[in-house]
């Protein structure tokens, strides 16, 4: 069965340091993976996935991930924080997506930016 | 366009009581998404619509919870005799069948 784990639940970075939110997958076949942001009383929102193409995969707002089978890791990266960055991360994780399919959520992680 | 609409944004009701969820997709979309959002957590899957027709509805936590999507178009979540521990926010979520699924706002939850 696949899973995703996200290590550490509240992040806080300075304002111009570089983001880095954990995200540790498991599963049985390729999987797409998958980050999502969610701002206070808002609904997800996409930021960036892959489906087995480029293993450097860019998103919006500046951010990126790298796939790594070796690791069954798929950590988000953005080399500057901008305070409008504070917000809820989530990896997810789905089977297959030839027909669609239920997403599997890690825990979340919050990001903070300090000024 | 118009996103992933859901209605009312908040709910509160009492325990025992039966309250419906409504979920307007993205035009066009013929997969619908439901998930649940309990404090501190991720979202966790409950049910899966292709067209009108439940594709998949393991995440559904006992018989109290059903859902509907009679034309394929707004589906409504169903929770009978509630109980506090429904209390969450209610995602929504479309998709034309690939991978990328639009969320809406949600709809938050409190049982009293």
């Amino acid at each position: 069965a696949q899973s995703v784990t996200q290590l550490g639940s509240h992040v806080s970075v300075s304002e111009g340091a570089l983001v880095l939110l954990r995200c540790n997958y498991s599963s049985s076949v390729p999987p797409y993976l998958f980050w999502y942001v969610q701002y206070p009383n808002q609904g997800l929102q996409l930021l960036l996935k892959y489906t087995s193409a480029a293993t450097l995969v860019k998103g919006i707002n500046g951010f990126e991930a790298e796939f790594k089978k070796s690791e069954t890791s798929f950590h988000l990266t953005k080399p500057s924080a901008h305070m409008s960055d504070a917000a809820e991360y989530f990896c997810a994780v789905i089977k297959s997506s030839n027909q669609g399919g239920k997403l599997i959520f890690g825990q979340g992680t919050e990001l903070s930016v300090k000024p | 366009g118009a996103g992933v609409s859901q209605t009312p944004s908040n709910k509160v009701t009492e325990k025992g009581k039966y309250v419906e969820l409504r979920c307007d997709p993205i035009s066009g979309h013929t997969a619908l998404y439901w998930y649940r959002q309990s404090l501190g957590q991720g979202p966790e899957f409950l049910i899966y619509f292709q067209g009108t027709g439940a594709a998949d509805d393991s995440g559904l936590p006992n018989d109290r919870f059903f859902a509907v999507r009679p034309e394929g178009s707004v589906s409504t979540l169903k929770i009978q005799r509630t109980e506090r521990g429904d209390s969450a926010v209610y995602l929504c979520a479309s998709s034309l069948g690939g991978e990328e699924q639009f969320f809406g706002p949600g709809t938050r939850l409190t049982v009293l």
